[in-house]
């Protein structure tokens, strides 16, 4: 399984864009990168999943550059709901595997 | 409500007893899983089913762990003589690609 690494936390205002990065160097062929939310006191939710290039659904963007190392999850116009903690993973379509995820914290 | 259902949501239980959790997944889906997760720390993988087989364990999974998917519908996670270290959240999710759809856990406390 390919390891991730993301910051441990990020701090932003409300109503600015947040991109979170997370590097995956050792990303195999079928691997796909997908993004999940969790709240405290809550089970993860699913935010996007992509294997190459763009996705873009009503929650968030994914940019995946061509050598697959690395993904960035794009929030746009955070709220203060979007506090949280976002977990990158990568693997084939059925494995979910977590990191350590990074906490966002949103700024009145 | 058709989404995961836990049960219990919480647990308090004393050091060396037995206990079972229950997981009812969304009907459609085949594929279910559980986790485990303490505090600061992300979902750490157990094991994982198609329908009624069991197809990975995690080696977190030590001999006191046992999980039973019967018929291929509810689950079922049973710790035998639970330690202090088993305090946790343990998390059921059931899936259908891409997505993994979570339940809201059972928080299990040994005291």
């Amino acid at each position: 399984l390919a390891k991730t690494t993301q910051p441990i936390s990020m701090d932003s205002y409300e109503g600015q864009e947040v991109n979170i990065t997370c590097s995956h160097n050792n990303i195999a062929t079928n691997d796909y990168i997908t993004w999940y939310q969790q709240f405290p006191s809550q089970g993860p939710r699913f935010i996007i999943q992509g294997y190459k290039t763009k996705v873009t659904n009503e929650v968030a963007s994914l940019f995946i550059p061509a050598d697959r190392k690395s993904s960035t999850l794009s929030l746009p116009r955070v709220s203060l709901s979007d506090t949280a903690v976002y977990y990158c993973l990568v693997g084939e379509t059925d494995q979910f595997y977590f990191g350590t995820g990074t906490s966002l914290t949103v700024i009145p | 409500d058709t989404g995961v259902s836990q049960d219990p949501r919480h647990k308090i239980t004393k050091r060396g007893q037995n206990v079972t959790f229950r997981c009812d997944p969304i009907s459609e889906h085949n594929r279910l899983y559980w986790y485990r997760q303490t505090l600061g720390q992300g979902p750490e993988f157990l094991t994982y089913f198609q329908n009624e087989a069991q197809l990975e364990k995690s080696r977190l999974l030590s001999d006191r762990f046992s999980a039973e998917r019967p018929k291929g519908s509810f689950s079922t996670l049973e710790i035998q003589r639970t330690e202090q270290g088993d305090s946790a959240m343990y998390l059921c999710a059931s899936g259908r690609q891409p997505e993994a759809f979570f339940g809201q856990g059972t928080r299990l406390t040994v005291v």
